[in-house]
Parts: structure tokens; sequence; C-alpha cells
């Protein structure tokens, strides 16, 4: 079993749609929660990060870890055909700097 | 400042050859890394160094070879190139301490046929 599992979709939604993208993990030590976006032949950039539990909003996306059901999610809201891209999950431990990543998500918008 | 920067950006090697991918940072950040992404996987860490002289090697570390003699550069050697190294290859940097958020450069596209 793989620490972080990610569907790698494709996940495909009409422009304006709630988008739900997530990751599970098994490492109960893990208490950075970061999602990174990566458009096309492009290096993969971070969107945001999340410490420990709880929700962290910036915009029209939303952050989301729930540490008991070692579940993180990220949300977008009013997606627009920009936000076409694949989204990584990656997650470390509080002494360890290594990430460990997930496999990532393709999103596609259509108009 | 231009955070990570890779070259080449493209590169076309023969069975056999060998290459060095460049690597440099002006963030001053004491980790660096090298992860391959093949077509719809994730990353893979190839080897990375928690700064000069000290590397260490990741999850596929066959086939390549790094150094770390300054704060600001970590090149990837290729030996004897082989066709399972085709693959495009991301060099990443990071502060100690958390999140431990990296930074990427724009990756080099690498073909071994």
């Amino acid at each position: 079993q793989k620490e972080v599992e990610q569907d790698p979709g494709p996940l495909s939604v009409p422009e304006g749609a709630i988008v739900s993208l997530n990751c599970t993990y098994s490492n109960s030590a893990f208490q950075y929660f970061m999602w990174y976006r990566q458009y096309s032949r492009k290096g993969p950039e971070l969107l945001m990060y999340t410490y420990s539990s709880g929700n962290k909003e910036d915009g029209r996306f939303t952050a989301q870890v729930d540490k008991s059901s070692k579940y993180i999610s990220l949300f977008i809201r009013d997606s627009q055909p920009s936000d076409s891209a694949t989204y990584l999950c990656a997650m470390s431990a509080q002494s360890n700097y290594q990430l460990i990543w997930g496999a990532g998500t393709k999103l596609i918008i259509k108009p | 400042n231009a955070g990570v920067t890779q070259t080449p950006k493209f590169r076309i090697l023969k069975i056999g050859q060998s290459m060095t991918l460049q690597c440099t940072q002006d963030m001053n950040h004491n980790y660096m890394y090298w992860y391959r992404q093949d077509p719809g996987m994730g990353l893979k860490l190839i080897y990375y160094s928690v700064g000069a002289g000290i590397t260490d090697k990741g999850e596929v570390p066959n086939g390549y070879n790094v150094s770390r003699s300054t704060t600001e550069d970590f090149p990837l050697r290729l030996e004897l190139a082989a066709p399972s190294q085709t693959s495009v290859y991301f060099c990443a940097s990071s502060q100690p301490g958390g999140p431990y958020e990296q930074y990427f450069g724009p990756g080099t596209r690498l073909t071994v046929t």
C-alpha cells in the first residue's frame, strides 16, 4: 500500500462547477499537507499548505484536512478553464523535510 | 530572483551516452532534490542534498549520480544512458524547518533512443 493515494483521473467538469480533489494517507505522523498545481510541460508550483487539521481558504481554493480519517481535500469554487492542470498532494512529518507525493489528479474544466 | 533554473530544457541522448543536467537556485536553500516524472505518474525522488558536500539516495538512484559543491548548484549526472531513463527531470529546493514546501524548476525533458 502506498503512503499517499490519489486518484489519477482525469476528472472532467463544466466551467463554474465546484471541484473536489482528494488524497488519503496512512502515516499518522504527517503534519504538513500541501497541494501543488502542475500545468502541462511545467514544474509543480505550490498552491496551498495546511498544518495539522482544519481548513484553509485562499480565494476560490479551500484546503481541508481530516487527520482522524487520514483524508485531505482541495475544493475549487467557480472553476475556470485556466484551472485545468494536474493537482498533486504532498505531505511531510514534523521532523522530516522529505515530501511524500500523491500521483496527481488531472483536472479538465470544459468551457 | 530567478528561483530554480534548469538546463537544458530538452535533450535527446543515444543509448550509452552520458550527460549532466544542471540545476541552480538563488534562494539560499539548504535542501535540494532531483525527481523524475514519467507520463501520467507522480514524482519519484532520485537524489537529495541537505547542504554543500552532503548527498543521499532517494527512491530511484540507479543510473544516476549527484554532487553538491556549493549551496546554489546541484547537478545530476547520467552515466550510460538507457531507454528507461527517458523522462522529465525536475530539480527542487526547500528551506529547513516546516512546512518544507519545495520550489521547482521548469524541468528537463530527456529522451534516450
